[in-house]
């Protein structure tokens, strides 16, 4: 069962306009959120992050917006530019019991921002 | 500034080998690490945390194993590899709630 789900596989958006790309997760034990960006044989690149008990948290283009009720997370970039073009991975985080936390990754979204 | 490496970079490994993948972290202390696994065409499945020397915690049965024998290190091995195995192995450090990926090590077993 997929606690962390990302719908879209892909998205293509032009060059200026606004790439929307979503997660809906099903664990209310989650208590934070992250968007990574991933290329190819790279390791993925922290974005941004928010809180559960906030909705919105923005960082010059990215702004992530979260809706506890719905149990849904997006991530807005805008303007899109080419250099966006990656996979994005939507994660959940929980506390462990251990100390740490566990982040469990969605499958992934391909953006492709045409010039 | 905090760094992570692993290596190597790229590994092919015939089915039934071992094998042995390093992550080392900089600048920081007593960091919580962790290996994931990136099948073909799929999300990234935790493997292992570790909070702390010698502390290891599996979040999924399988062929391999991991050691922290340092603050800073931690391995990931295997005494055989099966073809399953295949795939990009990423350690990450933490933060309270955010991780941090190192480049990867991409694992072709044949």
């Amino acid at each position: 069962d997929q606690q962390v789900k990302q719908n879209s596989p892909s998205l293509s958006v032009q060059e200026g306009r606004i790439s929307i790309l979503n997660c809906d997760y099903t664990n209310s034990m989650f208590d934070y959120f992250l968007w990574y960006k991933k290329y190819p044989a790279e390791g993925p690149t922290f974005l941004i992050s928010i809180s559960s008990i906030k909705d919105k948290n923005e960082d010059g283009r990215f702004t992530v917006f979260l809706n506890k009720s719905a149990k849904h997370l997006s991530l807005h970039i805008v303007p899109s530019q080419p250099g966006d073009s990656a996979v994005y991975f939507c994660a959940a985080s929980e506390r462990l019991k251990d100390a740490g936390n566990m982040l469990t990754f969605g499958g992934g979204t391909r953006l492709m921002v045409k010039p | 500034s905090q760094t992570i490496h692993q290596w190597p970079a790229t590994l092919v490994q015939p089915v039934g080998s071992p094998l042995s993948l390093e992550c080392t972290v900089e600048g920081t202390s007593n960091p919580n690490l962790y290996w994931y696994r990136q099948a073909a065409g799929r999300g990234l499945q935790l493997l292992f945390y570790s909070v702390g020397i010698g502390q290891i915690s599996s979040e999924v049965p399988q062929n391999l194993s991991a050691s922290r024998p340092q603050d800073r290190q931690f391995i990931l091995s295997s005494k055989k590899l099966l073809l399953s195995d295949s795939g990009f192995y990423l350690c990450a450090w933490s933060r309270p709630n955010e991780q941090y990926f190192g480049p990867g090590t991409r694992l072709t077993v044949t």
